[in-house]
């Protein structure tokens, strides 16, 4: 069990926007950034956004994030099938002085 | 550019011992805190273990308190992972990563396998 909790799956055609939620705590999402993360299979995690809405380099700006509250969410407008991937958000929690993670979220584009 | 590459991983006896290493360039490693994170193939990510810079402060999931040390050399931009009296359920990649108030890079990973 997840100390943050995301859906298991999302899917959309090429071209929808597609959201993933992160739910969490007054200890984590309430406190702290949210990064979210994308990994392929057989490969390790990239960082994609955080909840700032940075992005590193090289990352498509379809790719936005945001926060209220306890809860964050990521956005992929324009979906391509690229973006077939899973995908993890992630914070530090102050509470368990460490960092937590979602279950991850399997991204299919149909 | 920054890389992080890790090493030690491999197959080990339940009870038995491994130490990973993660040597890290392209940035102030002494500036940074550094964190381990593992993932057992095909399921999440979990966190493993934090080291502050200077070592000041040091933070391990329950699961491996009191098994796992995780420890840093800033001469030789290295960061460490001794995992005794493995597990099991210690079966994942291993990743060192790097934190920038969220993980910003990610080593390849290695895997550690605890199987009799």
């Amino acid at each position: 069990q997840s100390v943050l909790t995301q859906p298991p799956s999302a899917s959309g055609t090429p071209g929808q926007r597609v959201t993933i939620s992160c739910s969490g705590s007054n200890s984590n999402i309430g406190r702290n950034i949210v990064a979210w993360y994308q990994q392929f299979p057989g490969a390790a995690p990239k960082l994609l956004i955080n909840s700032n809405n940075q992005r590193p380099s090289g990352v498509p700006d379809r790719f936005s994030a945001s926060k209220s509250g306890t809860s964050a969410s990521l956005a992929i407008s324009g979906l391509q099938s690229e973006d077939e991937a899973d995908y993890y958000c992630s914070a530090w929690d102050d509470s368990l002085t460490g960092r937590v993670f979602g279950g991850g979220t399997k991204v299919t584009v149909l | 550019d920054v890389q992080l590459v890790e090493s030690g991983g491999g197959l080990v006896q339940p009870g038995g011992s491994l130490r990973l290493s993660c040597v890290c360039s392209g940035f102030n490693f002494r500036t940074y805190w550094m964190s381990w994170v593992r993932q057992v193939p095909g399921k999440g990510l979990e966190w493993v273990a934090t080291t502050r810079e200077s070592g000041r402060g040091k933070h391990y999931v329950d699961l491996v308190k009191g098994r796992f040390t995780v420890s840093r050399d800033d001469a030789t931009k290295s960061l460490f992972l001794q995992m005794n009296s493995l597990r099991v359920e210690d079966t994942a990649v291993y990743y060192c990563a790097r934190e920038n108030y969220a993980i910003d890079y990610w080593g390849q990973g290695t895997l550690v396998t605890v199987s009799s």
